[in-house]
């Protein structure tokens, strides 16, 4: 039971470029959630999933698009990538009102 | 609109009891929770309490939930230098579907 996993750890992007990050949850969870952590910012709501095929916008969710095509998993991709967008970005998943992280993806746009 | 606010350090001795504090501002709060952020992992739940609790316990860790005044508080007794980490403090709201609004943290740094 691996729980949450996130691919890739650490990626560099150039400005404009694209990139698709994924999330994986084996505990058959509906619920998945995408946050981006910034230094002294918490953690802020991109976009969420309350189920296979469904998915909302969170709090900031300008320049990420998402899908999730299986209940499995939940990819956040950035279409043309902004220095704005460097941070580690964190998926979760729930089935009621406990949600388990995972690891983390540290993105880096130059 | 929605509001978690918290120190963001917080300094103690080994051995020494750490508080905590966090303030919210929606009153229809259902759930609220606190995490603790190792350096360079992801978030893991340490406790919640449910919003018709004052106190919940649970071993070192004691929650206190003052819904008059909108203040959280984890206080971890005998505190190790392994309890050194960022907590964050969140709550979720009643309809909100799940979502979680976060704290900006606070950084526990426990000196041996």
């Amino acid at each position: 039971n691996a729980g949450v996993t996130q691919t890739p750890k650490f990626r560099v992007l150039k400005t404009g470029q694209s990139m698709t990050l994924l999330c994986a949850q084996d505990m058959n969870h509906e619920y998945m959630y995408w946050y981006r952590q910034d230094p002294g910012m918490g953690l802020r709501l991109i976009h969420y999933s309350v189920g296979e095929g469904t998915t909302a916008k969170g709090e900031v969710p300008d320049g990420y698009n998402v899908s999730r095509l299986k209940k499995q998993n939940f990819l956040l991709g950035l279409e043309s990538a902004a220095p704005s967008q460097t941070s580690v970005y964190f998926c979760a998943s729930s089935y009621t009102f406990e949600q388990y992280f995972g690891p983390g993806t540290r993105l880096t746009v130059t | 609109g929605e509001d978690v606010e918290q120190s963001l350090f917080l300094s103690v001795r080994e051995g020494d009891s750490s508080v905590i504090n966090c303030t919210y501002t929606d009153s229809s709060s259902t759930y609220l929770y606190w995490y603790k952020q190792e350096p360079g992992a992801g978030l893991q739940l340490l406790t919640y309490i449910f919003s018709n609790m004052d106190m919940k316990q649970d071993q070192r860790l004691t929650v206190l939930l003052n819904k008059k005044d909108k203040h959280l508080s984890l206080r971890i007794a005998d505190t190790q230098t392994g309890d050194s980490a960022i907590y964050f403090c969140a709550e979720s709201i009643r309809g909100s579907q799940g979502n979680l609004i976060f704290g900006k943290g606070t950084k526990l740094s426990v000196k041996p």
